[in-house]
């Protein structure tokens, strides 16, 4: 199993471009993630999904956009790009249990918007 | 929610025990406690978690207190590739596991 994995890993836009960050995990998972992390920070919740065709805002949604079409596939869509977006961007899976919700993440995506 | 407290930072001798502390003094009674650590810039990786009884995996060992206000995470034989950010986290109720990350504790294991 690759896990949880992220295209692309590193970008650089301008301001005011637009992308689209494709998350991918192959462990049949029912929720996913996507966070930011700037430096020196811990993680911040962007949005999140709880299964295919429904997401729900995070702790800093503004200026991000998702959709889970599959349920392998979580996209992050940028529409129009600022400074402030200059992260690191993770995307997390887990299969909720009785007990617990491990997440799992990805090796992160780098964007640098100038 | 639950909010942790954890030290900035700690260092830790190479083969010696590495104990991490973290205050949760708000998590409430069906809230679990996760671990995660960050190596580097890598994705974050699940180590332990628990509810009121100590925990322990091939990784690391993990000591709640009884009134589950604070807990330790330790790894009992610390290597240079543990060098990493741990998290202590007590995660939010509902629908999904929303986690909440703080600034973490970087610990640093020296030779």
């Amino acid at each position: 199993n690759a896990g949880v994995t992220q295209t692309p890993k590193f970008r650089v836009l301008k301001t005011g471009q637009s992308m689209t960050l494709l998350c991918a995990q192959d462990m049949n998972h029912e929720y996913m993630y996507w966070y930011r992390q700037d430096p020196g920070m811990g993680l911040r919740l962007i949005h999140y999904s709880v299964g295919e065709g429904t997401t729900a805002k995070g702790e800093v949604p503004d200026g991000y956009n998702v959709s889970r079409l599959k349920k392998q596939n979580f996209l992050l869509g940028l529409e129009s790009a600022a400074p402030s977006q200059t992260s690191v961007y993770f995307c997390a899976s887990s299969y909720p249990g009785l007990k617990s919700d491990t997440q799992y993440f990805g090796p992160g995506t780098r964007l640098t918007v100038l | 929610d639950a909010k942790t407290t954890q030290p900035p930072s700690m260092d830790c001798a190479e083969g010696r025990a590495a104990n991490l502390p973290c205050n949760h003094s708000t998590i409430s009674g069906n809230e679990y406690v996760y671990w995660y650590r960050q190596i580097h810039s890598q994705g974050p990786q699940y180590i332990i978690h628990g509810l009121k009884n100590n925990e322990t995996n091939e990784m690391a060992s993990l000591i709640i207190t009884e009134d589950r206000k604070s807990s330790t995470l330790i790894l009992p034989h610390a290597t240079l590739r543990d060098t990493a950010v741990y998290y202590c986290i007590g995660p939010t109720t509902g629908t999904a596991s929303k986690l909440t990350f703080g600034t973490g504790t970087r610990l640093q294991v020296t030779l």
